[in-house]
């Protein structure tokens, strides 16, 4: 079964710095990988997605990364502001079936 | 506008009673999904449709029921079977690759 790992669980960071936030995935027979955002008491917003072919995708101070040999994915956030407090969820659609496997997420504060 | 809407934003149950959350979409998807969402974990599915008339149990079915009798429509209900229900429960639809999500039901137990 696959299991979906995100770390650290929480990061609190002062506004303007760069940082990472991580996913691993134990099968690496997967199709594609998302990185969602969801706000307290909310939905899910889909930043990015990954095909299994591809390294990297980009929106704006967005950037994440996919290994899939290694099952690791990087979201990097540029410069981050206030607003970019929530938490972030990593997802991966196996090869077969479009449903998705969710990790806990990372609890992102970006502090003024 | 289009979108996803759940209704309630908040439903109380008490011990013993079925409650259904409502699940609409206008983005004219085929496919959507039911997740439950407990505090600090991810999300886990319970159900999901590809089409009308037709749906599938996901990892947690269990003391969950739905019905897919139009398109735009995905309701679930929770049994008095499901002993555990307060959680935050959440809809999707699904063009391609991307899912959308609803805002989200959160069930309470009385």
């Amino acid at each position: 079964k696959q299991e979906v790992t995100q770390i650290p669980a929480a990061l609190s960071v002062p506004e303007g710095e760069n940082l990472v936030l991580n996913c691993s995935f134990t099968d690496s027979a997967i199709y594609n990988l998302q990185w969602f955002r969801q706000d307290p008491g909310k939905g899910l917003t889909s930043l990015l997605l990954i095909q299994s072919s591809q390294r990297e995708q980009t929106s704006g101070r967005l950037n994440a990364s996919l290994d899939k040999s290694s099952g690791r994915s990087t979201l990097y956030i540029a410069a981050s502001q206030p607003g970019d407090s929530a938490t972030y969820l990593c997802a991966v659609r196996p090869d077969s079936g479009y449903a998705l496997n969710f990790g806990k997420g990372t609890s992102l504060l970006v502090t003024p | 506008d289009g979108g996803i809407t759940q209704s309630p934003k908040y439903l109380f149950r008490k011990e013993g009673q079925n409650v259904t959350l409502s699940c609409e979409q206008n983005l004219n998807h085929d496919a959507m999904y039911w997740y439950r969402q407990d505090p600090g974990q991810g999300l886990r599915l319970i159900y999901y449709s590809q089409i009308v008339n037709d749906f599938q149990k996901g990892d947690i079915a269990e003391g969950y029921s739905v019905s897919r009798e139009k398109k735009e429509s995905f309701p679930l209900t929770v049994t008095s079977a499901q002993k555990n229900p307060t959680a935050f429960y959440l809809c999707a639809s699904r063009s391609g690759e991307t899912q959308y999500f609803g805002p989200g039901t959160r069930l309470l137990v009385l």
